[in-house]
């Protein structure tokens, strides 16, 4: 199995900050590489999906980028509604894994 | 758009098999991958498996030896089924579709073991 290691697994920050949250992978791979938003109580959403597309209806403040075994989300301001947690997934190889995610909380 | 809503028993007993349907609504079943997942209560998500409108399916070699997916086209529903469970099974479990990425997800169905 790729194992996908998120960092940090937490952190504070204010409205208006940008926000970088980290996925490294044990494989290399290249493009199968998906981002979720996930809210207490909530489905995760699908925000990224082949590492750098934005889904559609994600706002233009969420972007993605990476190749290899690193890959990288990117919040350019953070709004009041991203305080949640954050998922990178695998599907380049079956099982599909998903990162341990990245709690974003205010500051 | 695309909807899916989950249902099943949300009370399993140990040994027994956990058995849940995903029913799709405002589009069709056909052409795509449909997939189970799960997260126990404050952690992360794990892929359980997945089938595609052949019922062609791929499953998560940990949980291989005690899981069936099928898929009823006509009904616009597929379904999971879960042997021989144990309280490490105890999960929200969500059905979603897979196009590129995961999307759109049910709300997720909590199913506990316990006797």
């Amino acid at each position: 199995d790729i194992q996908m290691t998120q960092s940090p697994s937490s952190l504070s920050a204010s409205v208006g900050d940008r926000v970088t949250i980290t996925c490294r992978a044990n494989q290399s791979f290249s493009y199968y590489l998906n981002w979720y938003q996930q809210k207490p109580g909530k489905a995760p959403k699908l925000l990224m999906y082949a590492a750098s597309s934005l889904q559609r209806g994600v706002p233009s403040r969420f972007s993605g980028s990476g190749s290899g075994t690193a890959y990288t989300l990117t919040i350019s301001s953070l709004q009041s509604e991203d305080f949640a947690t954050y998922y990178c997934q695998q599907s380049y190889s079956i099982p599909w894994t998903f990162g341990q995610g990245t709690k974003v909380e205010i500051k | 758009q695309v909807q899916l809503q989950e249902s099943g028993p949300g009370l399993v007993k140990p040994s027994e098999t956990l058995s849940l349907t995903c029913t799709v609504s405002g589009g069709s079943i056909g052409n795509y991958f449909w997939s189970w997942i799960r997260q126990p209560a404050g952690k992360g998500l794990e892929w359980i498996g997945r089938i595609y409108t052949s019922g062609a399916t791929n499953y998560n070699p940990s949980l291989k030896s005690r899981v069936t997916m099928s898929i009823d086209t006509s009904k616009n529903q597929f379904s999971l089924r879960l042997s021989s469970v144990t309280a490490a099974d105890t999960a929200l479990y969500y059905c979603a579709r897979e196009i590129e990425g995961v999307d759109p997800w049910g709300q997720g169905t909590l199913v506990t073991v316990s006797s």
